[in-house]
């Protein structure tokens, strides 16, 4: 199985800052990652797919990029409502497996 | 609108069986693949089993593979998940999700590039 680790499991930020969020896979997936939200008592939200693609309706200032192994979700100019926790998810092959995810906190 | 309402969920014994519901709606349900993610409480996301638009591929997590199965009803718009044995450790909220229309197939076997509609989720509570 493919097994993806998230980092930081949590970091501290301010409003208006910008926060990087790491996922690396145990294998190549090629660029088959997907970044979702997650609020507390909420199913997860689909953020990126396809490693940097914005799904429809998602603000500009989520972005993700990489490929192979290593991948980043960006979030710049954070606000208030993005304090909340990430999941990082390989597509590439079953069993789809997710990363431990980061929390992001005030 | 898109929708996913699960359903089926509550308390069971360790052993016993329970089959959890996905009603779809707002989408042409027979076009995409679903899927079963769970989440224990306090816990990250965990795959739990997919299934093809046309039913004819399943695939479930080793964890529970030989004790779940999902399956789906394409005339009733619904999704199954049909959980037998059960153990405290499946104790989790438990969400059905889509296929992302884009997706990639590689080596006869196509998968969804994410899961972009999901529902709200049921809680499983397996407990003596």
């Amino acid at each position: 199985d493919i097994q993806m680790t998230q980092s930081p499991s949590s970091v501290s930020a301010s409003i208006g800052d910008r926060v990087t969020i790491t996922c690396r896979a145990s294998q190549d997936i090629r660029s088959f990652l997907a970044w979702y939200q997650q609020k507390p008592g909420k199913a997860p939200k689909l953020l990126i797919y396809a490693a940097s693609s914005l799904q429809s309706g998602v603000p500009s200032r989520f972005s993700g990029s990489g490929s192979g192994t290593d991948f980043t979700l960006t979030i710049s100019n954070l606000q208030p409502e993005d304090f909340t926790t990430y999941y990082c998810q390989q597509a590439d092959s079953f069993p789809f497996t997710f990363g431990g995810g980061t929390k992001v906190e005030i | 609108q898109v929708q996913l309402v699960e359903s089926g969920g509550g308390v069971v014994q360790p052993g016993r069986s329970l089959r959890l519901s996905c009603a779809a709606s707002g989408f042409f349900f027979s076009s995409y693949g679903m899927h079963w993610v769970r989440q224990a409480p306090g816990k990250g996301l965990e795959w739990v089993a997919s299934i093809s638009y046309e039913r004819s591929d399943e695939y479930h997590a080793d964890s529970v593979k030989g004790r779940f199965t999902i399956s789906r009803d394409n005339s009733k718009n619904t999704l199954y998940l049909e959980m037998n044995s059960l153990k405290p450790e499946d104790t989790a909220v438990y969400y059905c999700a889509k296929d992302l229309p884009s997706r990639h197939c590689s080596n006869g076997v196509c998968y969804p590039d994410a899961f972009d509609i999901w529902g709200q989720g049921t809680m499983v509570t397996v407990s003596s």
